[in-house]
C-alpha cells in the first residue's frame, strides 16, 4: 500500500522565494495534517484538515504560510516570501478521521532557505 | 492546557540493555495514546497505540507500552535493546474531550555496540 507522499523531499530556495510543498494523503484517510520539526522547537502542528475543510490553523506561524486542501487527495503547504527562519522538515500525516485514529506520517519534505 | 511530557530527553543504552521511556500526559478523561519512532533521517512512524481493553500493548520490534490510567502514564519499554534501535521516541496523546493529537517533546535513544 501506498502510504503518504511528499513532494519535493528537498528543497532549496533563497529568502524571498515562494515555496510550494506537497502532499498526497493514504486513500481513504479523510484528516490530513501539517507538521513543522525542528532542532529548537521540536514537533509543531500547523494546520489539520478533515474532509478537506481546515479545522485548526492555529499553529500556523504567520500569515506568509498557507494550506490548501483542494480534493481528498492532495494538499499544499505554500510559504509566501520564505525566510531562513523557515527552514525545517515538514511532514504531512494523515489519518481515517480525527477522533484519535493513528497518523501516519509522509516522509517529510526538507526545506533550507538560504 | 493539554500537555505531554517526556522528561527524559537523551538515554544512552548498551546493547542488550533493558529500556524504559517515560511519558506522562496531563488530565484524566478518556484518551488514546500512541508511541512513533524516528529513525534518523527518516519520517515518524508508529510503533504502538492504546485505545481500550488490555493496559499492557504490544507493538512491533518487540516493544511493548503499559497504560497506567491512575499515574497518567503511559510508558514505553523493551527487554533487550539493539543499536537499529537507536532513534528519537515519540509519545501522543489524543484526549477524546478535544480534537487535537499532542506530542511529547520526544527522547533521544542512543543505543552503544
Amino acid at each position: 500500500d501506498a502510504g503518504v507522499i511528499q513532494s519535493p523531499r528537498h528543497e532549496v530556495t533563497e529568502m524571498g522565494q515562494e515555496v510550494t510543498l506537497r502532499c498526497k494523503p493514504i486513500s481513504g484517510h479523510n484528516s490530513l495534517f501539517w507538521y513543522r520539526q525542528t532542532m529548537m522547537r521540536g514537533l509543531e502542528l500547523l494546520i489539520y484538515f478533515n474532509n478537506n475543510v481546515p479545522i485548526d490553523d492555529s499553529g500556523m506561524p504567520e500569515d506568509r504560510f498557507s494550506a490548501k486542501m483542494p480534493n481528498a487527495s492532495f494538499s499544499t503547504l505554500k510559504i509566501q516570501p520564505s525566510e531562513p527562519r523557515d527552514s525545517a522538515v515538514y511532514f504531512c500525516a494523515s489519518s481515517l478521521s480525527r477522533t484519535g485514529s493513528a497518523q501516519y506520517f509522509g516522509p517529510g519534505t526538507r526545506l533550507t532557505v538560504l | 492546557a493539554q500537555s505531554v511530557s517526556q522528561h527524559n530527553h537523551h538515554v544512552i543504552l548498551s546493547e542488550a540493555a533493558s529500556l524504559e521511556l517515560g511519558c506522562n500526559y496531563s488530565y484524566g478523561g478518556t484518551v488514546n495514546l500512541f508511541w512513533y519512532v524516528q529513525y534518523p533521517g527518516q519520517h515518524l512512524q508508529l510503533l504502538l497505540k492504546y485505545f481500550s481493553g488490555d493496559p499492557l500493548v504490544k507493538g512491533i520490534k518487540g516493544f511493548e507500552a503499559e497504560f497506567i490510567k491512575s499515574k497518567f502514564s503511559f510508558n514505553l519499554r523493551k527487554p533487550s535493546v539493539q543499536w537499529s534501535d537507536t532513534a528519537e521516541y515519540f509519545c501522543a496523546v489524543f484526549w477524546n474531550a478535544g480534537n487535537m493529537l499532542t506530542f511529547g517533546g520526544g527522547t533521544r535513544l542512543m543505543v552503544k555496540p
